[in-house]
């Protein structure tokens, strides 16, 4: 069945630098994702999505690459905030399943002031 | 906005009751979706709706049912609950006709003792 994996359940970053989240998918027809924002006591938040037509999204200090060849997603937050803090994962729709997202399991970051 | 509601946000039940956990999105969506979120395992779909009355079984819907009678609400049953679905259950609705992103409520968090 498909898999979505994230590759570090946990990330430490100092305010200001530059986060890096991966993601691993299984599924070479998944054709649409989405990054998503947990923070604590809270739903999950749209952060920002990607077509497989496309390699390369950006949104306001967020950008999403996806590598297709080797099924990969990462989603890269600029000038990391305090605000920042949470749960991040990703999430895949595979062609043909309707509205069927497949999640990963998430990466906690943690931003130290 | 899009707004989505749940309920409550923590229920304690026995074993054995049955358990209501009430969805409304205010937003004339399409799609609604029930999810559970267990640490480790990210979000797993329980079951889907795309239209009043219809539902759709996702990848763990033993011992849940739904029910969607009106657009905007979509309940998920325990019809027995167990202490195996102690976790956070989780709402979202989409658009749909093909506009994926999916917002969700913040969540149940249900104890079965």
């Amino acid at each position: 069945g498909e898999s979505v994996g994230l590759h570090l359940p946990t990330l430490s970053v100092q305010e200001g630098d530059n986060s890096i989240i991966n993601c691993a998918y299984s599924n070479s027809a998944s054709d649409y994702f989405i990054w998503y924002k947990q923070e604590s006591g809270k739903g999950p938040q749209f952060i920002i999505d990607i077509r497989s037509n496309m390699d390369k999204r950006q949104g306001q200090r967020v950008t999403v690459l996806l590598n297709k060849t080797v099924k990969h997603l990462s989603l890269q937050i600029a000038a990391t905030q305090p605000g920042d803090s949470a749960v991040y994962f990703c999430a895949d729709l595979p062609a043909n399943t309707g509205n069927q997202f497949y999640f990963g399991t998430g990466t906690s970051l943690t931003v130290i002031p | 906005d899009v707004k989505v509601t749940q309920s409550s946000r923590y229920l304690v039940k026995r074993t054995g009751e049955k358990v209501f956990l009430e969805c409304v999105q205010d937003m004339d969506h399409e799609n609604m979706f029930w999810y559970r979120q267990d640490p480790g395992l990210g979000l797993r779909l329980i079951y889907f709706s795309y239209d009043v009355k219809m539902k759709e079984k996702g990848d763990i819907p033993e011992g849940y049912s739904v029910s969607r009678e009106k657009k905007e609400r979509f309940s998920l049953i325990l019809e027995s609950a167990s202490t195996n679905q102690t976790s956070m259950y989780l709402c979202a609705s989409s658009l749909g006709r093909d506009t994926y992103e999916q917002y969700f409520g913040p969540g149940t968090r249900l104890t079965v003792t």
